[in-house]
C-alpha cells in the first residue's frame, strides 16, 4: 500500500467525450505526477504538478489538462477522447522532484 | 518516446534460478531506478542508484550502474513465483521532475 488513491478505477467513454481522473497523494507529499500506460509499453510521462503549479509536461496535446489542489490532490482531464486514449492512467506523488514515485493503483479508461 | 530499453523483453526461468535484466538509456542521469508492475497495476519502487554509484543492493536485489555505457542491470537472486511481474528502469534524464520508463521485461518465474 502507497497510500496513493485513484478514481475510478475502470470507466467506459465514447469518443468525443470528456473525463477526469482524480488522484490523492501520499501524506506530507506535495507533488503530484501523472503517466500514461498503454497496452504493453511503459509508463509516459504527461505532467507533473508541484504545489499546484504545472512543474513540466511531456509530449501530450494540450486537451490533457490537470490541476493539483491545496491538500495536494489531483485531477487529470482529457477532453474530446480519442480511441488511442485507451490506457491505464497512473498518479504518483513524492516529496519534491523523483526521487522515489509512490504509484497509485491506476485508473483504466477505455474509449469506444 | 521512451529512453530507456530493456532487454530481454520476457524472461521465463524456474524457482530458485536467478534473473537478470538490462537496461540501456540515452541521455545523462542524475539517477536510475528499478520498479516492478504486477498484473496491469500501479508500479512498486524497488531500488533507485544514483550516478556517482556502480552497485546497490536490497534483500535479494542487486542493481548495477554503468554510466560510461549508460546501461544498468537488475539482478533477482533465488527467484520465486512471487517475483512473476513486469519490470521497469526509469531515469530522470538530467531534468529531475520527470521519469522516462522503458518499456519493461517480463518475468515470468515457475514453481
Amino acid at each position: 500500500e502507497t497510500g496513493v488513491t485513484q478514481s475510478p478505477t475502470h470507466l467506459i467513454k465514447t469518443r468525443g467525450q470528456q473525463v477526469t481522473l482524480r488522484c490523492s497523494s501520499q501524506s506530507g507529499h506535495n507533488t503530484v505526477s501523472w503517466y500514461q500506460q498503454a497496452l504493453g509499453q511503459g509508463p509516459q510521462f504527461i505532467f507533473q504538478y508541484y504545489r499546484e503549479e504545472e512543474n513540466g509536461r511531456g509530449n501530450f496535446p494540450p486537451r490533457f489538462s490537470g490541476l493539483q489542489f491545496p491538500n495536494y490532490s489531483s485531477e487529470l482531464n482529457v477532453n474530446a477522447l480519442e480511441l488511442d486514449d485507451s490506457a491505464l492512467y497512473l498518479c504518483a506523488s513524492s516529496w519534491g522532484a523523483p526521487g522515489e514515485l509512490f504509484f497509485g493503483e491506476g485508473s483504466r479508461l477505455t474509449v469506444l | 518516446s521512451q529512453q530507456g530499453e530493456e532487454d530481454p523483453q520476457a524472461l521465463s526461468i524456474q524457482e530458485g534460478e536467478n534473473a537478470t535484466m538490462n537496461c540501456s538509456y540515452k541521455t545523462s542521469i542524475n539517477n536510475l531506478q528499478w520498479y516492478r508492475q504486477n498484473s496491469g497495476r500501479g508500479l512498486v519502487h524497488l531500488i533507485l542508484i544514483r550516478s556517482n554509484e556502480r552497485e546497490k543492493h536490497s534483500g535479494r536485489l542487486r542493481v548495477t550502474l554503468d554510466t560510461s555505457k549508460k546501461s544498468s542491470s537488475l539482478l533477482i537472486t533465488a527467484s520465486r513465483a512471487a517475483d512473476t511481474a513486469s519490470y521497469f528502469c526509469a531515469t530522470d534524464g538530467g531534468e529531475g521532475n520527470k521519469l522516462v520508463f522503458g518499456a519493461g521485461t517480463i518475468l515470468r518465474v515457475k514453481s
